[in-house]
């Protein structure tokens, strides 16, 4: 089974403060993406990276900037924590694209509250 | 741009109803579409995909059928269990950068299955 780790499940800092979020995964995908979700808006896509070192920003990546070293690794940094940042941040992962679907593995989320 | 509509809710149902969830989306190519649930306190998981017109995806007693000229993909089950209270979340994967497909997500919906 794929696994995606995520390395806190709550977090509570202060406004801003730098703030990182690790994700890994242990199936050698080479894509990774992080969303927030919000209720009533669903998913929104911040960041994502396709391979070692390259990523790409997503729909609302404002405020965001992320890392990615190893391939099994993704990290999303917060580099002055604002309160309108509180919200569940949850990590996935997928196989390159080789076909017509491209299904994406979820970690089990880190909600963020920023006082 | 893509955009995925989901049914508001929450919605509660007696154990053994029927349920329909319904899903509309707007997108520029021929995207895939997804079901994916969210169980308390977990991350997303896939429940079924259809990759192309007509397909019917089905997982667990849950199906949803890929309808090209209603642009739609509602989701349906004979008859619920309490085990199935969840937030069902309808997305489309039609984007592609590098090697990533993108998914675009619904806003979600809240079952609650009482017994």
């Amino acid at each position: 089974d794929v696994k995606v780790t995520q390395s806190s499940r709550y977090l509570v800092k202060r406004t801003g403060e730098k703030v990182f979020l690790e994700c890994v995964q242990d199936m050698d995908h080479e894509n990774m993406f992080w969303y927030r979700q919000d209720p009533g808006l669903g998913l929104r896509l911040i960041y994502f990276s396709y391979d070692v070192k390259m990523k790409e920003k997503g729909d609302i990546p404002e405020g965001y900037s992320v890392s990615r070293e190893k391939k099994e690794r993704f990290s999303l940094i917060l580099e002055s924590a604002s309160t309108n940042q509180t919200s569940m941040y949850l990590c996935a992962s997928s196989l390159a694209a080789g076909g017509r679907t491209d299904t994406q593995y979820f970690g089990p989320g880190t909600r963020l509250t920023v006082l | 741009g893509n955009s995925v509509t989901q049914m508001e809710g929450p919605v509660t149902l007696s154990e053994e109803a029927f349920l329909t969830i319904n899903c509309t989306y707007t997108a520029t190519g021929y995207p895939s579409l997804f079901w994916y649930v969210q169980y308390p306190g977990e991350g997303l998981q896939l429940l079924l995909k259809a990759t192309k017109a007509d397909d019917k995806g089905s997982n667990k007693g849950f199906e949803a059928t890929y309808r090209k000229e209603t642009t739609s993909f509602h989701l349906e089950k004979g008859s619920v269990q309490v085990s199935d209270s969840a937030v069902y979340f309808c997305a489309l994967s039609d984007r592609t950068s590098g090697s990533a497909r993108q998914l675009t997500f619904g806003s979600g919906t809240q079952l609650t299955v009482l017994p």
